[in-house]
């Protein structure tokens, strides 16, 4: 069965303190992994797209890489303003009709 | 970055309204678009899938009556709440993929439309 789990559910930091969110799958034929970003009372925003092991994509504080089980999602030197929910979700191959799935997502806090 | 917007972004009904919420693609033609639901702290449940010019498959456990979607062109989608109820009330978020490759392509979201039914 196609699964996504995120860790931590939570995550509080001080700004500046630079930390990992994690992101495991099981898929079968992965076709993309996804990370948005989502504030309360808004839809999601995206953020990154990945498709092979081995990828790495960034944007300002963050940058996302992949491996064949799991996605990483490192904030770096993280300010009050990147505090949200991040979601990861996976499109899965095989004979799907590729829709996400999506993890419960991380919330993090980044306190001043 | 490729934009969907919804509308109205909130509405107040009274029980057994029936209410309409639109998706647009706003900078790119979105063959297949989808409708979540969202509970507060939880993550999205997607609802239905519905691509240009046919029916929309619908999640087990939605009811297909009550949530009516149409994707009329390759920018538009509406969602229609039917005889809405209390227990009708949610945030729900609208996502269009872009591109025409089957399954391929990058899914946006729009900013949500939070429906409370009275």
């Amino acid at each position: 069965e196609d699964q996504v789990t995120q860790s931590p559910e939570a995550l509080r930091l001080q700004e500046g303190e630079s930390s990992s969110l994690n992101c495991s799958y099981t898929v079968s034929g992965l076709r993309g992994l996804f990370w948005y970003r989502q504030d309360p009372g808004k839809g999601p925003e995206f953020l990154f797209t990945l498709y092979s092991a081995g990828e790495e994509k960034e944007k300002e504080r963050l940058k996302a890489t992949l491996t064949k089980k799991e996605s990483f999602l490192h904030i770096t030197a993280p300010k009050p303003e990147d505090s949200a929910t991040y979601l990861c979700a996976v499109r899965p191959g095989g004979g799907s009709q590729g829709n996400l799935i999506f993890g419960k997502g991380t919330k993090l806090s980044v306190k001043p | 970055g490729a934009v969907v917007s919804q509308h109205p972004s909130w509405v107040i009904c009274k029980s057994g309204t029936s209410v309409k919420i639109e998706c647009r693609s706003l900078d790119f033609q979105a063959t297949t678009m989808f409708w979540y639901r969202q509970f507060p702290k939880q993550s999205l449940m997607l609802m239905a899938t519905s691509n240009e010019g046919s029916k929309a498959t619908y999640e087990q456990g939605v009811e297909k009556d009550k949530f009516l979607i149409n994707h009329a062109s390759l920018t538009l989608s509406t969602l229609t709440v039917t005889s809405a109820h209390p227990e009708d009330s949610s945030f729900y978020i609208c996502s269009a993929r872009e591109g025409r490759l089957a399954g391929g392509g990058t899914q946006y979201f729009g900013p949500g439309t939070r429906l409370l039914v009275l």
